[in-house]
C-alpha cells in the first residue's frame, strides 16, 4: 500500500533556507507533489516532479528526488513569513488521474 | 466560476442526520475529486468522477457515503446517518482531465455533534 511520511514541524528564521523532507513507500509513484495549505484556504499545488527526474527548480523552490531511497525534499530559499503554512508531500500512481496520497503535513513556522 | 466552490463552508449536524455537501468545479473541468481531511492529517481520497461517471469510489469509507455528478458539472457528496467520526474537512478538487493539476476548493468543515 501507499504510505507517505513527513516530520510534523519545522521552525526557521526569516531569510534562512527551509528543507522539508518526505519519504514514500510506493515505488510505482509516477508524480510527486508539494502542496501548501494556509489557514482557511484550499490546498495550493506548489510544484511537482516526475519520477524519472532527480531535481526540479522553480524560483525559490528546489525539489530533490532520490528514487532509490524513496525520499523527496522541498527546499525553500530565503524563507519569508508568508511561507508559514502546512506543506504536504503527495504521490500519485499511473492511471491518468489524480488519486493522490498525501502525507500528514509539515507545519513550517518562519520566525521574523 | 473562477475557482472550485464548495458549500456550505461550515456545517454542524446532529448525529443520525443526513448531510449533503456541494461542489461546483471550475467551468469546463472534466474531472472532479472528493477528499476528506481529518484534523492534523493530510487529505484522504474518497472518490473521483470523469464527466458524470464515477470512475473510482474505492476511498468511500462505507455505504453511508455516496456521491453523484449527474450532469458532469456540480457534484454532491451525501453522508447518511452521520456519526461523530465523520467530522472532518471535506475537500473537492477539479481538473481539466488526465493527470494534470487538480485545483482544490476551500472545503466544507463538517462537525457532527
Amino acid at each position: 500500500g501507499e504510505d507517505v511520511e513527513q516530520s510534523l514541524f519545522l521552525s526557521v528564521r526569516e531569510g534562512d533556507s527551509s528543507v522539508i523532507n518526505c519519504t514514500y513507500t510506493d515505488s510505482s509513484s509516477t508524480y510527486l507533489y508539494w502542496y501548501k495549505q494556509e489557514p482557511g484556504a484550499g490546498l495550493q499545488l506548489l510544484t511537482y516532479i516526475f519520477s524519472n527526474m532527480d531535481m526540479k527548480q522553480d524560483q525559490r523552490l528546489t525539489v530533490l528526488l532520490n528514487k532509490k531511497d524513496k525520499h523527496l525534499s522541498l527546499r525553500i530559499a530565503d524563507t519569508q513569513t508568508g511561507d508559514s503554512a502546512i506543506y504536504f508531500c503527495a504521490e500519485t500512481l499511473s492511471g491518468g488521474y489524480q488519486k493522490v496520497t498525501f502525507g500528514t503535513g509539515t507545519k513550517l513556522q518562519v520566525i521574523p | 466560476g473562477a475557482g472550485v466552490s464548495q458549500s456550505p463552508r461550515y456545517k454542524v449536524t446532529k448525529r443520525g442526520q443526513d448531510v449533503a455537501l456541494r461542489c461546483d468545479p471550475i467551468s469546463g473541468h472534466v474531472s472532479l475529486y472528493w477528499y476528506r481531511q481529518a484534523l492534523g492529517q493530510g487529505p484522504e481520497f474518497l472518490t473521483y468522477f470523469n464527466y458524470e461517471a464515477q470512475q473510482d469510489k474505492s476511498g468511500l469509507p462505507n455505504d453511508r457515503f455516496s456521491a453523484e455528478r449527474p450532469e458532469g458539472s456540480i457534484s454532491t457528496l451525501t453522508i447518511q446517518r452521520t456519526e461523530q467520526r465523520d467530522s472532518a474537512m471535506y475537500r473537492c478538487a477539479s481538473s481539466p482531465g488526465g493527470n494534470t493539476e487538480a485545483f482544490f476548493g476551500q472545503g466544507t468543515r463538517l462537525t457532527v455533534v
